[in-house]
This record gives structure tokens, sequence and C-alpha cells, in this order.
């Protein structure tokens, strides 16, 4: 079946970098862009940015300028999201979803929780 | 970008309809029928429940409906059942070539 498996839990220190991963099975990796998605203890889900598996090319929003890149390994087919210069405020649950062509997210992982605490 | 607009809770009671509304601008509900929905109970992964502002993916319930006029879009759950209990959660494509969701709207089925 098509699904989106995510990385572990991590824990990081203020300033630290962290990779989350997703990878992608049951369907063709190529077909449809991702996007990556976080979410706040308590609070409303945030877009970050996407990635297409197919050219390579990503896209993210401007408040995470300089701090974020997406890539991806197609003869893995998963994608990675990097954060960098972590802050407190970065902690969250970050998601993978898949864009359905659609301009929606039909597909979602299961979440990484990701914890900046000194 | 800022988020889109939804109020913060929308309660009802089994079998009854509730409607909750998502309010953007010119530059994305306004421009774009790209508007989707999503379901999240606790502890889980949101869900695609509308895409295309009125499209169901296959297994959604038809009790599950959407619609837009000028800068708001709105999800309407008729038939209320104890299991639509969740947060939900709007998004819109943007002019920016971005994505936008809404605050988030919790649902209580009394």
């Amino acid at each position: 079946q098509v699904q989106l498996v995510q990385s572990g839990a991590e824990v990081k220190k203020p300033g630290a970098s962290v990779k989350v991963s997703c990878k992608a099975s049951g369907y063709t990796f190529t077909r449809n862009n991702i996007h990556w998605v976080r979410q706040a203890p308590g609070q409303g889900v945030e877009w970050m940015g996407i990635i297409s598996p197919g050219g390579g090319w990503a896209s993210h929003a401007q408040k995470l300028q300089g701090r974020v890149s997406m890539t991806r390994d197609t003869t893995t087919t998963t994608v990675y999201m990097e954060l960098t210069s972590l802050r407190s405020e970065d902690t969250a649950v970050y998601y993978c979803a898949r864009d359905d062509t659609n301009w929606a997210f039909d597909i979602w992982g299961q979440g990484t929780m990701v914890t900046v605490s000194s | 970008q800022s988020a889109l607009t939804q109020p913060p809770s929308v309660s009802g009671s089994p079998g009854q309809s509730v409607t909750i509304s998502c309010t953007g601008t010119s530059s994305d509900i306004g421009s774009y029928n790209h508007v989707s929905w999503y379901q999240q109970p606790p502890g889980t992964a949101p869900k695609l429940m509308i895409y295309e502002v009125n499209n169901r993916p296959s297994g959604v319930p038809d009790r599950f409906s959407g619609s837009k006029s000028g800068n708001t879009a709105s999800l309407t759950i008729s038939g209320l059942q104890a299991e639509d209990e969740a947060d939900y959660y709007c998004s819109s494509y943007t002019s920016s070539a971005t994505w936008v969701f809404g605050g988030g709207t919790k649902l209580t089925v009394l």
C-alpha cells in the first residue's frame, strides 16, 4: 500500500541541526511532490516546504529561509528535511505528506517528534 | 503569509450539521480552487477529507462537503457522529507558490 515512513524521534540542543527522513513506497516515487509540515505541541499545522522527487527542485516557506534544506535520493525513494540553527520554537512533530497533484496532501507520514532543549 | 482564519471551536449534537469557516485573502482562497480540508484526531496525523474545494477522496463519507464563496471556504459535516470529533484544518495554495493552513477548529460532538 502507499505509505510514507519517517525516521524516529530526535532530541537536539539549541544551535544544532536535525535531519528527518521520509521513505516512500507503494507508488512511483518521482510522480508526486512531497511536502513537509510541522506542528508545535498544542498548536496548528504549518507548511514548511515542498520537494519534487522527480526534478529535484525544492521550495520553502520564507520564515525558514537559510535554515531548511530538502533533498531526495531516488535510489532509496527517500526524501530528507534538514533544519539548522535549531531553537526551542522548532520543537514540533514534523510530517512529510504526498502531494496528490490536486494541490492537497493525500498521504501522510506518521510524524517525527523533534525536541530542542538545552 | 498569514494563516487562514478558522473559528477555534464548534460543537453540535449527534445527527445535527455543523459548518466550519476558513477565511483567507485574494492571494489564496480568493484566487484559487486549491482548497483542502483535513481531519486530525488527537495523537494522529492529519487525514485528507476534501480537496479542490468540494471533492471527496475515496472512502470519505458523503456527510462531508465543502464550498467556497469569495475569500471564504467552508466545510459542512451533516449527520454528526461521535467519531467526527477531532481538529479540522483548512489549507490553500497561494499566489506565492506556497501553501498556507488555517489555525484549526476543534469539533466537539455533544
